[in-house]
């Protein structure tokens, strides 16, 4: 099945630089990448995604880049603000089909800006 | 919509004791998820419904644990007899459709098993 490895596991920035966190992926089926922000005692919340037919997807601040042939994709947070602070997790999703949706999802990366 | 609602939002319990977590999802929609969240494997998903009807149930770490969707409108999951290293927060979550993007997830339940 897949497997979904995100680094780091813990990121400090100061406040107005940027923040990189990557994740890979094995399973070359694998087509749609969403990336969650998770405050504490929160639920999950979709903040950006891509799917396989694109490399690349921003949305102000925040963008993605999916890289096919190496199997990764990653977050990144321009101008960071401490209000970013929170856990950021990745997954990989390999659907829909008839068989079924599967979802597979990173560890997290606890995120802190420093003001 | 009040989005998916989970009861009891914090429950401790003793080793051994039965466990019953509760989602009500959003009317209409068709899909509703388990997920365990835990600091060392975070987030897992345990088994889904379409229709009620659970259609991938791999997820489920073991016997212990079993879900139920009598209805479009309630869901639960159960742990007997329960143990410490099930303690995690539980997320329900539905969609329209199967997929991840549509998905919406509930508030979450924090289980400590002592």
């Amino acid at each position: 099945g897949e497997n979904v490895e995100q680094h780091p596991s813990t990121l400090s920035v100061q406040e107005g630089d940027s923040a990189v966190i990557k994740c890979t992926y094995s399973d070359s089926a694998s087509n749609y990448f969403p990336w969650y922000k998770q405050e504490l005692g929160k639920r999950p919340q979709l903040i950006i995604d891509i799917r396989s037919n694109v490399g690349e997807k921003k949305d102000q601040r925040i963008a993605v880049t999916l890289n096919k042939t190496a199997k990764h994709f990653s977050l990144h947070i321009t101008e960071t603000q401490p209000e970013d602070s929170a856990v950021y997790f990745c997954a990989a999703s390999i659907g829909p089909s008839n068989t079924g949706n599967q979802f597979y999802f990173g560890t997290g990366t606890s995120l802190t800006v420093i003001p | 919509d009040a989005g998916v609602i989970q009861s009891p939002r914090h429950e401790v319990t003793e080793m051994g004791q039965e466990v019953t977590l509760r989602c009500k999802p959003i009317s209409g929609h068709d899909y509703l998820f388990w997920y365990r969240q835990t600091m060392m494997r975070g987030l897992e998903l345990l088994i889904y419904f379409n229709n009620n009807v659970p259609i991938d149930d791999s997820g489920m770490p073991e016997d212990r644990f079993s879900a139920k969707m009598p209805n479009a409108s309630f869901s639960t999951l159960k742990i007997q007899p329960s143990e410490p290293r099930d303690s995690a927060v539980y997320f329900c979550a539905s969609s329209l459709s199967g997929s991840l993007d549509e998905q919406y997830f509930g508030p979450g339940t924090r289980l400590t098993v002592t």
